[in-house]
C-alpha cells in the first residue's frame, strides 16, 4: 500500500537559517508523482513542486530546493536562508495509481521561524 | 488570473442544520474535489469528480453530499452536520486525465458547528 511519512512534526528555526523537512514515501508503482504543498496560516495549500518517479534530478527554486532520491524512497525540501515568512505547514504527498486521481498526503510539518 | 473559489470564507451552522458549501473554478480543469482537514492534520479526500462521474470515498459519511452542475461549480452539502464536522472545507482542482498533474487549492471554507 502507498504511504507517506513526515517523520518531523514541527520545526523551529531561527530566521536565516537552513532547514530541511523529510519526507519518505512506499509504494510498488513504478510510475508515481511526488509533490510539496505549502500551507501558510491563511489556510490555502500552495502547489511547490511536481517529480515523476523517472527524473532523479535535483530541483533548486529560489531558496528552495528539493532531493529526490529512489534508493531510499525520499523527497526532502531544503529552505536556505529562512525567512518568517516561511512559517507554514508543509505537506508532501504521493499521487495514486494511475487513473484514480488521488493523492496520500502525509502529516505535515509545520515549520516555525523565528525573527 | 485563473483561481478556485470557495464561498464563503466562515459559515457557522447549527447542529442538524443543513449547510452548503461552494466553489467554483476558472481553470477550466476536469476534476473537482473535495476535502475536510480537522486541525493539526493531512488533508482528508472526500470524493471528487472527473468531469460529471462521481467518486466518493469508501469512509465518507453518507451526511455529506455533492453536486457538480457544470464544469466550473461544484457543491458539497452535509445534511445534518454535526460536532464532530466542524472543519475546514477544501475544494481542488486538476487537470485529467493521469495522476501527474498538481491540485490547485481554494482557500477553504472553515466551518463551525453550534
Amino acid at each position: 500500500a502507498q504511504k507517506v511519512t513526515q517523520a518531523q512534526t514541527e520545526i523551529s528555526v531561527v530566521e536565516k537559517e537552513d532547514v530541511t523537512l523529510d519526507c519518505v514515501y512506499e509504494t510498488r508503482d513504478t510510475t508515481y508523482y511526488l509533490f510539496w504543498y505549502k500551507q501558510p496560516p491563511s489556510g490555502e495549500l500552495v502547489f511547490l513542486i511536481r517529480r515523476n518517479s523517472f527524473d532523479e534530478q535535483n530541483e533548486i527554486s529560489g531558496r528552495y530546493s528539493w532531493n529526490f532520491q529512489k534508493s531510499t524512497s525520499s523527497f526532502n525540501f531544503t529552505i536556505t536562508a529562512s525567512q518568517v515568512v516561511d512559517s507554514a505547514v508543509y505537506f508532501c504527498a504521493l499521487s495514486e495509481p494511475l487513473g484514480t486521481y488521488k493523492y496520500i498526503f502525509g502529516t505535515g510539518t509545520r515549520l516555525k521561524v523565528l525573527a | 488570473d485563473a483561481m478556485v473559489i470557495q464561498n464563503p470564507r466562515y459559515q457557522v451552522t447549527q447542529f442538524g442544520k443543513p449547510v452548503t458549501l461552494s466553489c467554483s473554478q476558472t481553470l477550466n480543469h476536469n476534476v473537482m474535489y473535495w476535502y475536510q482537514q480537522k486541525s493539526s492534520q493531512a488533508p482528508k479526500l472526500l470524493f471528487h469528480y472527473y468531469d460529471k462521474d462521481f467518486n466518493n470515498e469508501a469512509d465518507t459519511p453518507d451526511n455529506f453530499q455533492s453536486r457538480r452542475p457544470n464544469t466550473s461549480f461544484c457543491f458539497l452539502d452535509i445534511r445534518s452536520p454535526g460536532l464532530g464536522d466542524a472543519a475546514m472545507y477544501l475544494c481542488a482542482t486538476s487537470r485529467a486525465p493521469g495522476t501527474g498533474f498538481e491540485q490547485y487549492f481554494g482557500p477553504g471554507t472553515r466551518l463551525t458547528v453550534t
